[in-house]
């Protein structure tokens, strides 16, 4: 069975700052892997996603995660975060492809001015 | 293009009552799924369809029953509210016909309910 923890429950950061939202997977066989974002009242969104290939992926708002097998990690990192990007973030994992995804707990982004 | 649509937005129910949130999606998907979203506890996996008239259980499928009659439609009953139902319910749609099998998920809204 696969299972994901997302290691911290609320991250707070100042705006400009950088950021790490941790992931570790675990799964018996290869895997897909996601981070989406859901922002106040509202459903989730794709973020990125790790299918195969470059083991680096990067979303078109800044964010970037690195898929690392050895340590069955998927961190979410941002050099410089905005306050638009308040936001809960989910890592995701799923062996079947993008649709039966299995959901870590979430981590609440918070940015303060 | 409306995406996928869930109503009612909010929903509060006494025990035993029984209800249908609805969820619709006009993007042609194949594949549609419930979750329910709780505290600390991440979106867990309620119940799935892979097309018309196929549905599977996922991680926590007690006290739920689904069904897919249509392509467009998959809605979600609770056949005998309780507490412990109380959550934010959210339908997703992916894999469009003769699409990619990783297609992303396509969420919906979410539906507020509460079981007093």
């Amino acid at each position: 069975a696969q299972s994901v923890t997302q290691l911290d429950s609320q991250v707070p950061v100042f705006e400009e700052a950088p950021v790490e939202l941790r992931c570790n997977y675990s799964s018996s066989v290869s895997v897909y892997l996601f981070w989406y974002v859901q922002y106040p009242n509202q459903g989730l969104q794709l973020l990125l996603k790790y299918l195969s290939g470059s083991t680096l992926v990067e979303s078109i708002n800044g964010f970037e995660a690195e898929f690392n097998k050895s340590q069955t990690s998927f961190h979410l990192r941002k050099p410089s975060v905005h306050i638009s990007d308040t936001a809960e973030y989910f890592c995701a994992v799923s062996d079947q492809g993008a649709q039966k995804l299995v959901f870590g707990q979430g981590t609440r982004l918070t940015i303060n001015p | 293009n409306a995406g996928v649509t869930q109503t009612p937005k909010f929903q509060v129910l006494k025990t035993g009552q029984s209800m249908t949130l609805q969820c619709a999606q006009d993007m042609n998907h194949e594949y549609m799924s419930w979750y329910r979203q709780d505290p600390g506890m991440g979106l867990r996996l309620i119940h799935y369809s892979v097309g018309a008239g196929i549905t599977d259980q996922g991680e926590v499928p007690n006290g739920y029953n689904v069904s897919r009659s249509t392509t467009e439609d998959f809605p979600l009953r609770l056949l005998s509210a309780a507490p412990s139902q109380t959550s934010v319910y959210f339908c997703a749609s992916s894999y469009p016909l003769g699409g990619s099998y990783n297609s992303p998920l396509h969420f919906g809204n979410g539906t507020r309910l509460t079981v007093t």
